[in-house]
């Protein structure tokens, strides 16, 4: 049973540029969750995907940033335009679907892709 | 809206020493609560939760937690603290809604000295 995997790991980009990070959640898992985690700071809650569907986006999410899951599966968070404010680890976690006997609640988390903005 | 607190942002213990990292939430129902840890350039893991019944639960790694509504507190122990409990540990409050938003406390590192 692989994990939740993230890629890539770390990423350095100029101000201005545009980056893209993609995750592979757990196989089952049809809920799938994006966090961000800035130094010193616990992760914040970025977006919600159940299935294909993009159920919930926090305020952190500016229109600088877009999250796709197209087909179910894999997801993808883009920041278009990037700020030095943009650095930080960006987690994806996935769970199971709600009402199954593998759902206890926890969230799984991926290692996280680190972007540095120069 | 709901919120975690966690007052010590750094903590050292010996090795062998006991150890309690404070948490408290802030939820207007009964809540799912969590205690993650991460190791540096690592994702989290979850060490053990709570959703109801009994309010002491048993994690992995030897930790337990205990939640007191009373208090509104959800703190972490472990009786004996080894050298690779060196991380930090961040609690967190969910809600029985239509999936599981978690929110996340700043977190406590912990160090832990021969």
């Amino acid at each position: 049973d692989t994990g939740v995997s993230q890629d890539p790991r770390h990423k350095i980009t100029k101000r201005g540029q545009n980056v893209t990070f993609r995750c592979d959640p757990i196989s089952e898992h049809n809920r799938l969750y994006w966090y961000r985690q800035t130094l010193g700071q616990g992760p914040e809650f970025l977006t919600y995907f159940q299935n294909e569907a993009q159920l919930e986006k926090s305020r952190l999410l500016s229109d600088r940033f877009s999250a796709e899951r197209p087909k179910g599966s894999f997801s993808t968070l883009e920041i278009q335009r990037t700020e030095q404010g943009d650095s930080a680890m960006y987690l994806c976690a996935s769970s199971p679907p709600r009402r199954t006997s593998r759902n206890t609640g926890e969230l799984f988390f991926g290692e996280g892709s680190r972007l540095t903005v120069l | 809206a709901q919120s975690v607190t966690q007052p010590d942002i750094h903590i050292t213990v010996s090795e062998g020493a006991s150890l309690e990292l404070r948490c408290n939430y802030s939820y207007g129902a009964t809540p799912y609560l969590f205690w993650y840890v991460q190791s540096p350039g690592q994702g989290l893991q979850l060490l053990l939760k709570y959703f109801s019944g009994d309010t002491l639960v048993q994690g992995i790694k030897g930790f337990e937690a205990e939640f007191k509504r009373s208090q509104s507190s959800f703190n972490l122990r472990k009786p004996s603290v080894h050298w690779s409990d060196a991380a930090e540990y961040f609690c967190a409050v969910g809600f029985s809604g239509g999936y599981q938003k978690v929110t996340f406390g700043t977190g406590t590192k912990l160090q832990v000295i021969p």
